[in-house]
């Protein structure tokens, strides 16, 4: 079936260390798949931080980035040097252009101590 | 201001008793869904729908019905609430175009029934 996989939390980062949230889907009936990864900050709703639709290229946002790797059907969201204001719990998405396929992981929630 | 809005924030609803979430949506986007999201899982979609006095059900609809009375409002009914329905709820709006596939998230909803 059509899933995601993302890293178990909580997960506890210095600030000015690298960061590494694994995502790893499977997109079984879904032919060209999207990859995105939302953010919740504490009391908002998930608001998307980067998406690419194309296998091979790398989105990036606020010092995020993430490559779509079809042949390991990963997305693993990379961030070198962390700030305690990204904080925040991370949700890997697989999704396609039918808006009724769209599937999320569990979420990680990502403290930075100062 | 935010885009989506979900009222209540919160609520206790007792078991067998009727519960309606209420989103509003400000962003003129024609698609609108609900999720809910239990503690250690991911989003899960309940109902969407792409126009106005016209809904779907997605992958988790039983136990919820839902309402779309205009392009802005999209309401989450559970007639009779049960015990494995407390979980947070989500309200999401997108696009008809291109970028359909990026949905707008609200706070979310914390309901707890008893």
């Amino acid at each position: 079936g059509d899933s995601v996989t993302q890293t178990e939390g909580p997960v506890t980062v210095s600030e000015s260390e690298s960061l590494i949230i694994n995502c790893t889907y499977s997109a079984t009936s879904i032919a060209y798949p999207n990859l995105f990864w939302y953010v919740r900050y504490p009391g908002e709703g998930l608001q998307l931080l980067l998406k690419v639709i194309t296998a091979g290229q790398k989105g990036s946002s606020r010092g995020f980035e993430a490559t779509y790797n079809k042949e390991t059907t990963s997305f693993h969201l990379q961030k070198a040097s962390v700030q305690e204001s990204d904080s925040a719990v991370y949700y890997c998405a697989l999704g396609d252009t039918g808006y009724q396929n769209f599937y999320f992981g569990k979420g990680t929630s990502l403290t930075v101590i100062p | 201001e935010a885009a989506v809005t979900q009222s209540p924030r919160s609520k206790v609803a007792v078991t067998g008793g009727k519960v309606t979430l209420s989103c509003h949506q400000t962003n003129n986007h024609d698609y609108m869904y609900w999720y809910r999201q239990d503690t250690g899982h991911g989003l899960r979609l309940i109902h969407y729908s792409y126009v106005a006095d016209s809904t779907e059900k997605g992958d988790i609809p039983d136990g919820y019905k839902a309402s779309r009375p205009s392009q802005e409002n999209f309401s989450l009914i559970l007639e009779l609430a049960s015990l494995s329905q407390t979980a947070v709820y989500f309200c999401a709006s997108s696009d008809a175009g291109r970028d359909q596939d990026t949905q707008y998230f609200g706070p979310g909803t914390r309901l707890l029934v008893l």
